[in-house]
Order: C-alpha cells, then sequence, then structure tokens
C-alpha cells in the first residue's frame, strides 16, 4: 500500500537558519503530493502541493519539488523565522480509483525555531 | 469564503458513552473525509464520505459510525466510547472525487475520562 516516510524530529533551529525536512513515498500510480502545517492547538492547513514529476510547490518561503526518480518531496526554507515553530506533515493522494481516495500521512516532524 | 467548520471544538465525556461530532465543509465541496489524531499514533484515515455515500473506511472498529447529509455536511458517531478515543478529530473536504486538494478544519478535541 501507499506510505510516506518523513524525518524523524523534533528538530530544533535558530531563527533565519536553512530548514529541511526530508519526505519520501511509496506509492502506485502517479500520486499527488502535499506538505500540511499544524500550528499549536490547532488544526491541519495546507502549506503547498505538487500534482506531477518536477512541479514545484511553494507557500510563504517554504518550497518542495516532486522527484519520481527519488520518490522525494523534501520541505525546504531558506530561513526560517520563530512563527515557523510547527508540527510538519507529508502526505500523498492517489488519483481516484473505486474506494482508495484519501491522503496518507507521514508521521510528522516537529520544528522548533529558536530566537 | 468559509473553509470547514467543525463543531464542539472541545468535549469531555465519560467511558461508554456516545459523542456526535459535527462538519460543514466547504461550500461546493461534496466529499467530506474524518481523521483522527491520537497522541502518538499520528493521523489515521476514519472515513470518507462523497455525495451522501460512505465511500471508504479506514481500519476502525464499527462503533465508529458516520453520515453525510443533503447539504454535504457531516456527522461523526462514536458509540461505547473508550479512553483511547481521546483525540483530535479532523474533519475535511474537498471538490468531489476529482479534487486533489483536501482542507482540513480545526477539528473536534475529544477527551474520555
Amino acid at each position: 500500500g501507499d506510505s510516506v516516510t518523513q524525518m524523524e524530529g523534533p528538530v530544533t533551529l535558530s531563527e533565519e537558519a536553512f530548514l529541511t525536512i526530508n519526505c519520501t513515498y511509496t506509492a502506485t500510480g502517479y500520486p499527488s503530493l502535499f506538505w500540511y502545517v499544524q500550528y499549536p492547538g490547532e488544526g491541519l492547513q495546507l502549506l503547498l502541493k505538487a500534482t506531477k514529476a518536477d512541479d514545484k510547490g511553494s507557500n510563504k518561503g517554504f518550497e518542495a519539488t516532486y522527484r519520481k526518480e527519488t520518490t522525494s518531496f523534501h520541505l525546504e526554507k531558506g530561513s526560517v523565522q520563530v512563527s515557523d515553530s510547527a508540527v510538519y506533515f507529508c502526505a500523498l493522494s492517489t488519483p481516484p480509483s473505486g474506494s482508495a481516495r484519501q491522503l496518507t500521512f507521514g508521521s510528522g516532524t516537529q520544528l522548533t525555531v529558536l530566537p | 469564503e468559509a473553509g470547514v467548520t467543525q463543531s464542539p471544538t472541545h468535549l469531555i465525556k465519560t467511558r461508554g458513552q456516545q459523542v456526535t461530532l459535527r462538519c460543514s465543509p466547504i461550500s461546493g465541496h461534496t466529499s467530506v473525509y474524518w481523521y483522527q489524531q491520537a497522541l502518538g499514533l499520528g493521523l489515521q484515515f476514519l472515513l470518507w464520505y462523497d455525495e451522501g455515500e460512505e465511500r471508504n473506511r479506514g481500519n476502525f472498529p464499527p462503533r465508529f459510525s458516520g453520515r453525510q447529509f443533503p447539504n454535504y455536511s457531516s456527522e461523526l458517531n462514536v458509540n461505547a466510547l473508550e479512553l483511547e478515543d481521546s483525540a483530535l478529530y479532523l474533519c475535511a473536504s474537498s471538490w468531489g472525487t476529482r479534487g486533489n486538494t483536501i482542507y482540513f478544519g480545526e477539528g473536534s478535541w475529544l477527551t474520555v475520562v
């Protein structure tokens, strides 16, 4: 079945540091890939997405490129801020194919940014 | 435009009781999904409804059930609550089965004591 493997956390960085959170996936077919963010005490917010190979999703300074050859979708940001402290989830969605229409999530990576 | 809305935001129930959680999808979205986020267990898929029908179900016992109404809103019911049902229950919606982006609500925090 489909699966997503995320870099283990927690990750602690200083403000303005470079961020990379690794994400690799296993899926049948051609999945869409997503990064969701969960701020303390809140639900999930869509951060960015990519729907086909070599697509780059970007939002709020975060970027991730859909790499089919390495089955990866690593999240990067050049300069993190304290307000980026949250849990980040990588997820995939396989195209509608009968009954399998849902997101498969990674385990989440807790990011803490220190001033 | 309003996002996915859920109610209640927080609730406390006693073991053995029943609970109903409610969700209103984004206007125009016909698919509703329910996820459970229990401490230490990550996000687990519970149920998917589209056009009033249950389309898929995660690996949860039958005491977890739900339904989708003609206006596409949805309820999640949990009977015979157990302590391990304590979790954040997230509802999400998308535009039918072709919409490949799923948007989440803020969630309902359930504590079972």
